[in-house]
Formats: structure tokens, sequence, C-alpha cells
């Protein structure tokens, strides 16, 4: 079956753009979050949705947000982009059933802030 | 706040060594502890997962081991391949969630 589906794989954008990230979980799961990858900071945790409702948030500041549809596909949006926000931005989605809560990573987004 | 190590940060091996990747958190109030490998520039691949019930999984050359109470995991790889060249990264739960807490990772090279 198709795994998570990010959208787009890169972006360049200019310091101050927003820019809208896509997440396509797997067929089935209910629940995405997303996470920030950089290399002083490691994967940090951003937000979860799961069932179009917000369940976690982590500590970022709020030109980070999100939202989820109905067909449980997620975006991203991160408004007056700075440099520091280039990072690698990775989704995963799960089932989270009583017993079933592994978690499946897409290949990310790639976002370099210029 | 949880806390998650791993230890080697770096580790470079002949083929056909036995290992083990130690992961350790400070909060032991985990709901599960998963393992991920990460290829350079990619998104992250599912190993292991390892309910807070279990004490350990296996798939394949791997396994994994939770001790809770001391707040340590492992991951065992037996024979090691030049294709187990990766960055290894555990992450705990504190929910049913999908909020992780990650480590910061140990960079495997096997060399042939």
């Amino acid at each position: 079956k198709a795994g998570v589906t990010q959208t787009p794989r890169y972006l360049i954008k200019t310091r101050g753009q927003q820019v809208t990230l896509s997440c396509s979980p797997i067929s089935g799961h209910r629940s995405v979050s997303w996470y920030q990858q950089t290399p002083g900071q490691g994967l940090q945790f951003l937000f979860e949705y799961f069932s179009e409702t917000q369940r976690n948030k982590g500590n970022f500041p709020g030109r980070f947000s999100g939202r989820q549809f109905s067909n449980s596909r997620s975006e991203m949006n991160v408004s007056t982009l700075e440099l520091g926000d280039s990072a690698l931005y990775l989704c995963a989605s799960s089932m989270l059933g009583p017993m079933n809560t592994e978690a499946f990573f897409g290949q990310g987004t790639r976002l370099t802030v210029v | 706040k949880q806390e998650v190590t791993q230890i080697p940060a770096a580790l470079s091996v002949p083929e056909g060594e036995n290992l083990v990747l130690n992961c350790s958190f400070t909060d032991s109030a985990i709901y599960n502890l998963q393992w991920f490998r990460q290829d350079p520039g990619k998104g992250l691949t599912s190993l292991l997962l390892i309910q807070s019930s279990q004490r350990e999984q296996t798939s394949g050359r791997l396994n994994a081991s939770l001790d809770k109470s001391s707040g340590r995991s492992t991951l065992y790889i037996a024979a090691s391949q030049p294709g187990d060249s990766a960055t290894y990264l555990c992450a705990v739960s504190r929910n049913t969630g999908n909020q992780f807490y990650f480590g910061t990772g140990t960079s495997l090279t096997v060399i042939p």
C-alpha cells in the first residue's frame, strides 16, 4: 500500500514569505503529526492532528500552524519565514488503534529560506 | 520534560560484526518506544515498535529491548552489513498519540 506522501519535496523561499506543506497519510490512518529536523536541534515535534482536531502542540511560535481535512490529509503553514526555519519537515501517520500505534514517516520536505 | 539520549553518537564497525546501540530516557512513564533508521536526506523508516508492556521485539537481524524502570532500550544488530549504514534514532511517546521525543541518533558505518 502507498506510504506517507509529502509534497513538495523541495522548496526555496525568501525571508518574510509564507509556505504551505502537504502530507497525505497512509490510507486508514487518522493521526498525522509534524516534525522539524535541523542539524542543531535534531527532530522536534510541531503538532499532531487526529480527526481534524489538534491534539498536541510543541513549543514553536504561532507562525507555525496546521490543519487536517476530513480525508485525513494535513497541511502545515509557516508565515513570515525566517532563515532559521530552514529544515527538513517530516510528517508521520498512525492508525492509533488500541494495539496499533506504530508511526510511519514520509520522505520530508526540504525547506530552504534565503 | 522527556530527554532522550543515544550512545554512541557515531559507530564504525567491520562487516559481519554484531553491535548494540543504546537509548536512554529520563521519564519512565512512556506509552511506547520506536526505533527508526534514517538515510542521508531521507525520511525515517520504522524498524521496531515496543509497547510499554513489552520487553522486546525482533525483526530479522534486529532485536530491540526495553527496560522502562531503568529508562533504557537497546537495539541489537546481528551480522552487520554495509546496507545497515545509516543513522539510527529511538523515539518515545508519552501517550496514545503521535507525539514522540527523539534522541539525537547514532550514525552507523559498516565497512565492507
